[in-house]
């Protein structure tokens, strides 16, 4: 059973650019989360999409978006880049409903995004 | 907003020795997970606690659920060079997202 895979793993942008990172969940895992790592803030709450829906958010501004296709699939856009958006985004998926549920959050490897 | 303490924020310890750390909150949870991190990897679930008070073991780790589910440890005992690296605790009630805590930084001696 393959694991949470994230493309691509490595980004280099310039300043005011957009970039759009992709995470494919576990087979049958419907949500999808996504964070932040950066070695001053740790680990940061972007968004999380649960059957094409977000149904939790971070506190991030507007320029970080994302989506979440039919297949489970999602993506997140950070636009108009920022040199302090260079961190390791890495993307998580989950099975259950909800957390009730026994359920277990798998990461994938991340994606470094540097921002020169 | 919520958030969860974890302590100690580093560890240097030899091998052989035990590890213990901890995250604390001052909201209930009823998740409690634990990850470990290597460098430039995204983490790697170790455990996972659903009930107050449940005590799980994987190997050489062992984790419990705080009684007043605000609450975690992890111990790992009789440390070996592998176990360097950064443990995360994080933490979810029902559908809400699920938070860290800041790490503990374990570094293991010869």
């Amino acid at each position: 059973k393959a694991g949470v895979t994230q493309t691509p793993r490595y980004l280099i942008k310039t300043r005011g650019q957009q970039v759009t990172l992709s995470c494919s969940p576990i087979s049958g895992h419907r949500s999808v989360s996504w964070y932040q790592q950066t070695p001053g803030q740790g680990l940061q709450f972007l968004f999380e999409y649960f059957s094409e829906t977000q149904r939790n958010k971070g506190n991030f501004p507007g320029r970080f978006s994302g989506r979440q296709f039919s297949n489970s699939r999602s993506e997140m856009n950070v636009s108009t880049l920022e040199l302090g958006d260079s961190a390791l985004y890495l993307c998580a998926s989950s099975s259950g409903d909800s957390f009730l549920q026994n359920t277990e959050a798998f990461f994938g490897q991340g994606t470094r995004l540097t921002v020169v | 907003g919520q958030q969860l303490n974890q302590s100690p924020q580093s560890m240097f310890i030899q091998e052989g020795e035990d590890v213990s750390m901890n995250c604390t909150s001052s909201s209930i949870f009823n998740t409690w997970l634990w990850y470990k991190q290597d460098p430039g990897e995204g983490p790697v679930l170790l455990i996972a606690l659903y009930k107050a008070g449940e005590l799980t073991s994987n190997g050489r780790l062992t984790a419990q659920f705080g009684t007043t589910r605000k609450d975690s440890f992890l111990n790992i005992s009789a440390s070996i060079p592998s176990d360097v690296g950064i443990y995360f605790c994080a933490a979810a009630y029902n559908t809400d997202k699920l938070i860290f805590g800041t790490g503990t930084r374990l570094q293991v001696f010869p």
